[in-house]
């Protein structure tokens, strides 16, 4: 199955830490994508992460990947009301001879209160 | 480089009117891609293409037709609207690596 699950809502007070979890069910995923989408515009690549890889810290932001699980989350540290947005979660599938496809999660409003 | 640019932003329509909704991006990218957003499905893949000539089926491809005679253009085709085509449409493209997206076309249709 090629699909990616996440909690639709997220409510944290500015300056604290916001978790955003999500589970993907395919195993062969290759990159793990965390995007976000402010209200309006189109979707922004925040960060990836090699399915090799456990942790990968950029700045305020940490992504841990437990690829037993098949869990990945995104830390925001220090969140502030710019942050507040949806975000969404994608895995890399192969698709076909030097091809592949993003699977997309439902997304995860994160609203953050001054 | 302007990187991917959709037309129109905003478009009403009423059920069975037909209407190209354009993409275009210029920075070569092989890959090109149509998703619809609707609230609480996420993002989900319509058409998409891996070079020029060459298009594909997505997730939810019924209702819309594609082309891709240039590498540049990846325009989506509705060839009679349906109330629910009434979404956000975004077309992305990508090389390898990062995937660049659009900034949507809102379309409503009545």
């Amino acid at each position: 199955g090629e699909d990616v699950e996440q909690s639709l809502f997220l409510s944290v007070r500015e300056g604290d830490s916001s978790v955003i979890n999500c589970t993907y069910t395919d195993s062969s995923s290759t990159y793990l994508y965390w995007y976000k989408q402010e209200p309006g515009a189109g979707l922004q690549l925040l960060t990836y992460i090699f399915s090799n890889m456990d942790m990968k810290q950029d700045q305020r932001l940490t992504v841990l990947l437990n690829k037993k699980d098949k869990h990945l989350s995104l830390r925001i540290a220090d969140t502030q009301t710019g942050d507040s947005a949806i975000y969404f979660c994608a895995e890399r599938l192969i698709s076909g001879a030097g091809s592949y496809q993003l699977t997309f999660g439902k997304g995860t409003k994160l609203s953050v209160i001054p | 480089n302007a990187g991917v640019t959709q037309t129109p932003k905003f478009q009403v329509l009423k059920t069975g009117q037909s209407m190209t909704l354009q993409c275009a991006q210029d920075m070569n990218h092989e890959y090109m891609s149509w998703y619809r957003q609707d609230p609480g499905m996420g993002l989900r893949l319509i058409h998409y293409s891996v070079g020029a000539g060459i298009t594909d089926q997505g997730e939810v491809p019924n209702g819309y037709n594609v082309s891709r005679s240039t590498t540049e253009d990846f325009p989506l085709r509705l060839l009679s609207a349906a109330p629910s085509q009434t979404s956000v449409y975004f077309c992305a493209s990508r090389r390898s690596g990062e995937q660049f997206f659009g900034p949507g076309t809102r379309l409503t249709v009545l």
